[in-house]
C-alpha cells in the first residue's frame, strides 16, 4: 500500500484566483492521478501525472485550467487556474504503488475540498 | 464517462442487517474495486476482484462478479453505524489497465 497526504486539506478561495494542490506519497510509485469529485456526484478523471514529461489529460479537461507537474516518483501538483464557483468539488490524488499497470488497487489521498466564492 | 452505474442510489437499513449494493458497466473489464467514502473525505479501499474470480471475501465484506451479466454486488454482513458512507465500485479495463473508471456510487445509512 501508499499513505498519500495531500495540501491543502481544504480552502475557500475567491473566483479568478488559482490554487495549488499538492500531492505527497511516502515511497516511489509508477502511477499518480488526479481526480475531481463535484458536490453529491462521482469521481471523475482529470488527468495521469508522468514523471518528467506532460501529463496526459481526459477529455473535458486542459493543461491550462488544470497545469499539473511531476517532478519525480513521489510528488506531484495540481493547480486550478482561475477559479470560478464550478470548481467547487473535492480534488483528490491516488497512486498506483506497483510496477505492473494490471490487476493493481490504486489508493487514494484524503482530498482537498475547494469552496470557490 | 461514467463505466459503472449503482444501484441503488440510496439505501437505509437497520443496524445489523445485510446490505447489498450492486453495480453494472458497460464494457469488457480486467478488475474491479469497491471503495468507501466517509463524508466527503478520501477513498478508502475495499476488494479488488479480477475478471477471472466469482467471488471474494474480506472480514463483513462479500462481493460477487458476474461477467457475463457485466456486475458486481458488494454485500456487508451484520451492518454498523460504522457503515454509513458512499460506496463506489471502480472498473479497470485491458485498453487502459491503468486507468479506473468509477460508477455512480451508493449512499449507505444504517440507522440505530
Amino acid at each position: 500500500s501508499a499513505v498519500i497526504s495531500q495540501k491543502p486539506s481544504r480552502d475557500i478561495c475567491q473566483r479568478g484566483t488559482s490554487l495549488t494542490i499538492q500531492c505527497q506519497v511516502d515511497s516511489q510509485v509508477t502511477m499518480m492521478f488526479w481526480y475531481r469529485q463535484q458536490p453529491g456526484q462521482s469521481l471523475t478523471l482529470i488527468a495521469t501525472a508522468n514523471q518528467g514529461s506532460e501529463a496526459t489529460y481526459e477529455s473535458g479537461f486542459v493543461i491550462d485550467k488544470f497545469p499539473i507537474s511531476r517532478p519525480n516518483l513521489t510528488f506531484s501538483t495540481l493547480t486550478v487556474s482561475n477559479m470560478s464557483p464550478e470548481d467547487s468539488s473535492i480534488y483528490l490524488c491516488s497512486v498506483l504503488p506497483g510496477q505492473s499497470l494490471y490487476q493493481e488497487t490504486q489508493y487514494f489521498g484524503p482530498g482537498t475540498r475547494l469552496l470557490v466564492l | 464517462s461514467q463505466q459503472g452505474e449503482e444501484d441503488p442510489q440510496a439505501l437505509s437499513i437497520q443496524e445489523g442487517e445485510n446490505a447489498t449494493m450492486n453495480c453494472s458497466y458497460k464494457t469488457s473489464i480486467n478488475n474491479l474495486q469497491w471503495y468507501r467514502q466517509n463524508s466527503g473525505r478520501g477513498l478508502v479501499h475495499l476488494i479488488l476482484i479480477r475478471s477471472n474470480e466469482r467471488e471474494k471475501h474480506s472480514g463483513r465484506l462479500r462481493v460477487t462478479l458476474d461477467t457475463s451479466k457485466k456486475s458486481s454486488s458488494l454485500l456487508i454482513t451484520a451492518s454498523r453505524a460504522a457503515d454509513t458512507a458512499s460506496y463506489f465500485c471502480a472498473t479497470g479495463t485491458y485498453s487502459s489497465a491503468s486507468k479506473i473508471i468509477f460508477g455512480s456510487g451508493t449512499r449507505l445509512s444504517i440507522r440505530p
